[in-house]
């Protein structure tokens, strides 16, 4: 357990209405990641955090934005979601110290479905 | 153009048996390469890694095999168990401590 936990689980929104989901972890690691898994497509990166207020965007990041204001926090919203944004979410961090060996845990997943 | 390629969707595999899942990469720039599992409804969880200095790694049942002149990864899994029927991603780890993940092949061990 890398001590994730995502809120909420689940969601059913409507198209064109804002959405943030949390991510939070325990353990205090620096770098956060967020992403969302399609059939066909793995799991894609849509932003990372590698510190408090400090973001980068990833492969899928179009519609979406972040904000680290803490280090145990990293949300993800849909500025104005889309029913091509219904997807499974993860959120992930990287544990080890910074070296080559570092590897990402994964949160439980927020199922989220645009109508 | 996907830069890792898992071009088995789906495996099924008797109980007791081997089980052999196989991605493809192009990018020779790769230097970390790991091995998730995931069941339904729930977060992936690493598996198994290698290093690109590595051809090989063992933890208990599973043992990954890299072959760098090929870029091809491979984990094997045995003696397969019905317990081990999840979807399985590999994930290659680029700059900036990023993964970059295959689209998963589905393992079913039969009993």
């Amino acid at each position: 357990d890398a001590g994730i936990t995502q809120s909420p689980r689940h969601k059913v929104t409507e198209t064109g209405t804002p959405v943030t989901l949390r991510c939070h972890q325990t353990e205090n690691h620096r770098y956060m990641y967020w992403y969302r898994q399609d059939p066909g497509h793995g799991l894609r990166l849509i932003h990372y955090s590698y510190g408090v207020k400090d973001t980068d965007k990833g492969e899928v990041s179009d519609g979406y934005s972040v904000s680290r204001s803490k280090t145990e926090d990293f949300l993800l919203t849909l500025e104005s979601a889309t029913s091509s944004q219904t997807s499974v979410y993860f959120c992930a961090i990287s544990v080890g110290g910074g070296g080559l060996q570092e590897t990402q845990y994964f949160g439980p997943g927020t199922r989220l479905l645009v109508l | 153009d996907q830069q890792v390629k898992q071009n088995s969707p789906s495996l099924s595999v008797q109980e007791g048996r081997i089980s052999i899942l196989n991605c493809d990469y192009t990018n020779s720039m790769f230097d970390y390469f790991l091995w998730y599992k995931k069941y339904p409804a729930e977060g992936p969880t690493f598996l198994i890694s290698i290093s690109s200095i590595k051809d090989k790694n063992e933890d208990g049942r599973f043992t990954v095999f890299l072959n760098k002149s090929a870029k091809h990864l491979s984990l094997h899994i045995v003696p397969s168990q019905p317990g081990d029927s999840a979807v399985y991603f590999c994930a290659l780890k680029e700059y900036g401590n990023k993964l970059v993940f295959g689209a998963g092949t589905i393992l079913r061990v039969k009993s």
